[in-house]
């Protein structure tokens, strides 16, 4: 699987919006780009994946660079809950092991 | 509806002793998984089941962990002779079925702590 490459923390103010980058220049084909976060005291939270396409949720959306070496996940209104360890993973086909990095840590400010 | 739960949420074990730490995953998913993460660090991968059959078990650090899903449902992540070293939140997810298409959900983790 390929590996990732987060900045180590960042902060946002709230209700601005919170970019959060990831490189992945070793990302293969068939590979799919995932984000999950980490509030204190909890398990990890699944955000969102997407394969080539931008993709948006309720939560988030992710934006996917056309060569796929890079991605952003962007919380668009950034709030106080959303001060947690964000996670880049990228896995392959088959079953969805999870490789997490370090991270990173986000922290919204009023 | 309901999440995936883990039990005890905390453990306090003298080392030598074994511990049993348990996950009841999300109604009828296949898929479930054992992480271990260590004070400011990532979850780790320790091993993945898929219904009843434990098809990876290469995280498991040593062979005093040893993980079971007789059934297809819970779980229970066994510790023999714990050590210090064990002392960390164990993290069980489930996801419906295998593929990358499918997200893991999270429990709230098994903080155990080996004195």
């Amino acid at each position: 699987d390929a590996k990732t490459t987060q900045p180590p923390s960042m902060d946002c103010a709230e209700g601005r919006a919170a970019n959060l980058p990831c490189n992945h220049s070793t990302i293969s084909g068939n590979e799919y780009v995932y984000w999950y976060r980490q509030i204190h005291s909890q398990g990890p939270q699944y955000i969102i994946h997407g394969l080539k396409n931008n993709e948006t949720n309720e939560m988030a959306s992710l934006i996917i660079t056309e060569d796929r070496k890079s991605s952003t996940l962007i919380l668009p209104h950034a709030t106080l809950r959303d001060t947690a360890v964000y996670y880049c993973i990228v896995i392959a086909g088959g079953y969805n092991k999870l490789i997490f990095g370090a991270g990173t840590r986000l922290a919204v400010h009023p | 509806g309901a999440g995936v739960s883990q039990s005890p949420r905390y453990k306090v074990a003298k080392r030598g002793q074994d511990v049993a730490l348990r996950c009841d995953p999300i109604s009828g998913h296949v898929s479930l998984f054992w992480y271990q993460q260590a004070l400011g660090q990532g979850p780790e991968f320790l091993t993945y089941f898929q219904n009843e059959a434990q098809l990876d078990k290469s995280g498991l650090p040593s062979d005093r962990f040893f993980a079971e899903r007789p059934e297809g449902s819970v779980s229970t992540l066994k510790i023999q002779r714990t050590q210090q070293e064990d002392s960390a939140v164990y993290l069980c997810a489930s996801s419906l079925a295998g593929g990358t298409s499918y997200e893991q959900y999270f429990g709230p983790g098994t903080r155990l702590t080996v004195t």
